[in-house]
């Protein structure tokens, strides 16, 4: 059963636009949140995160959402640029039960278009 | 230079063969983590290491052997390679676990089995 989801595996959004990925998770222990960014022919690199005792996290033109009643989050991108193109993985860990290693979701191809 | 290394970048082998995927990290981490990415499946958990002699499996482990004799060090081996596994595999480390920060992959290995 997969328990960190996102459902769409790709988008497309012009440039100067918002992008928005979705995330949800079905493991109500999860307690923090990451965001992994993967160009190709690269390992992913970290975002952004964001802990379930807030609600909203932002770093530049990146913003998380965190919706625990319904076990929700999302990434914005505000605006969008070309650059932005890769595949985000949302990922999430039960931080309160101990060291227990991330669980990705399936990664949502990104593109911008100029 | 510092940083997390893997080698081979590219492998091809043969069924039945075994296979060794390096990989080495010169931050000392404590933990390290062994990851598979494929098409419709996103990155999955193969096993990880909390310090050298200590060894987890995580969501895919069949098929796989690590072992960790010193910290810097985690390789990956297929003792008997089958087609299922062609895939990118990715190598990552953290000194918190990966659960409450950043996981610091490497540029990935990618292999065929044919």
């Amino acid at each position: 059963d997969q328990q960190v989801k996102q459902n769409s595996p790709s988008l497309s959004v012009q440039e100067g636009r918002i992008s928005i990925l979705n995330c949800d998770y079905t493991n109500s222990m999860f307690d923090y949140f990451l965001w992994y960014k993967k160009y190709p022919a690269e390992g992913p690199t970290f975002l952004i995160s964001i802990s379930s005792i807030k609600d909203k996290n932002e770093d530049g033109r990146f913003t998380v959402f965190l919706n625990k009643s319904a076990k929700h989050l999302s990434l914005h991108i505000v605006p969008s640029q070309p650059g932005d193109s890769a595949v985000y993985f949302c990922a999430a860990s039960a931080l309160n039960s101990g060291n227990t290693p991330l669980v990705f979701g399936k990664g949502t191809r990104l593109s911008v278009i100029a | 230079d510092a940083g997390i290394t893997q080698s081979p970048r590219y492998k091809i082998t043969e069924t039945g063969r075994q296979v060794t995927l390096m990989c080495h990290q010169t931050w000392s981490h404590s933990y390290m983590f062994w990851y598979r990415q494929d098409l419709g499946h996103g990155l999955r958990l193969i096993y990880y290491s909390a310090a050298a002699d200590i060894t987890d499996k995580g969501e895919v482990p069949d098929g796989y052997v690590v072992s960790r004799s010193k910290t810097e060090n985690f390789p990956l081996t297929l003792e008997s390679a089958t087609r299922s596994q062609t895939s990118v595999y990715f190598c990552a480390s953290s000194e918190w676990g990966g659960d409450t920060g950043e996981l610091f992959f490497g540029e990935g290995s990618r292999l065929t089995v044919l």
